[in-house]
């Protein structure tokens, strides 16, 4: 049984189109992050929802908008995507607990922009 | 704001060899700190983690040490194999006011092990 599953795995679009990147988690838990990473490998925390609630909006262009219509789904829309949005997005999810607990990632979701 | 720092690769060793990848960090709380791997084409697993001072995470081989006199976390393997060969990356995770767990990631390092 897949724990995080991300949907698609690789994605080509066009500069100006939208275009949204789903996940899903069957492991329990309550929390769930969106991370990118870029072409140097560094890895970044995006957003993070709680129980749909969200909890962590780091500094990103309001072209990006998490959706969670429950607590096991985290879905990341993309408006007007532009060149420099191209990177891996993982998904990930996690207990709420006080930074003792893992967070387990998803595949991750290759998104170039062309 | 909170950092790790790993130390830069690409490192490339002989299989069986001993591996040091070092990793130090700046927080104002206690975090808890961890070492995930990414092998080729794959999301992040976590190979080992700490939740506090002079605690030592282990897993396949793998140890660190939480030393917070030294703010580090140094990943060692006393022989390592080829399908050891991934990123590895550095991470603390710290709670923000709402509660919520933000893991933040040193650069990666790229190991590549020789037969």
């Amino acid at each position: 049984d897949t724990a995080v599953s991300q949907t698609p795995k690789y994605l080509v679009t066009q500069m100006g189109n939208d275009k949204s990147i789903k996940c899903e988690q069957n492991l329990g838990h309550d929390t769930m992050y969106w991370y990118k990473q870029d072409s140097k490998k560094f890895l970044k925390i995006m957003f993070s929802y709680n129980n749909k609630e969200l909890i962590i909006n780091e500094t990103v262009p309001n072209r990006f908008s998490p959706k969670s219509p429950d607590k096991a789904h985290l879905n990341l829309h993309i408006n007007s995507l532009e060149l420099g949005d191209s990177a891996v997005y993982f998904c990930a999810s996690s207990h709420l607990a006080g930074g003792r607990y893992e967070q387990y990632f998803g595949p991750g979701t290759r998104l170039t922009v062309t | 704001g909170d950092s790790v720092t790993q130390m830069e690769g690409p490192v490339t060793l002989s299989e069986e060899a001993f591996l040091t990848i070092n990793c130090t960090y700046t927080a104002t709380g206690y975090p808890s700190l961890f070492w995930y791997v990414q092998y080729p084409g794959e999301g992040l697993q976590l190979l080992l983690k700490a939740t506090k001072a002079d605690d030592k995470g282990s897993n396949k081989g793998f140890e660190a040490t939480y030393r917070k006199e030294t703010t580090s976390f140094h990943l060692e393997k006393g022989s390592v194999q080829v399908s050891d060969s991934a990123v590895y990356f550095c991470a603390l995770s710290d709670v923000s006011v709402q509660g919520a767990q933000k893991l933040v990631f040193g650069q990666g390092t790229r190991l590549t092990i020789n037969p």
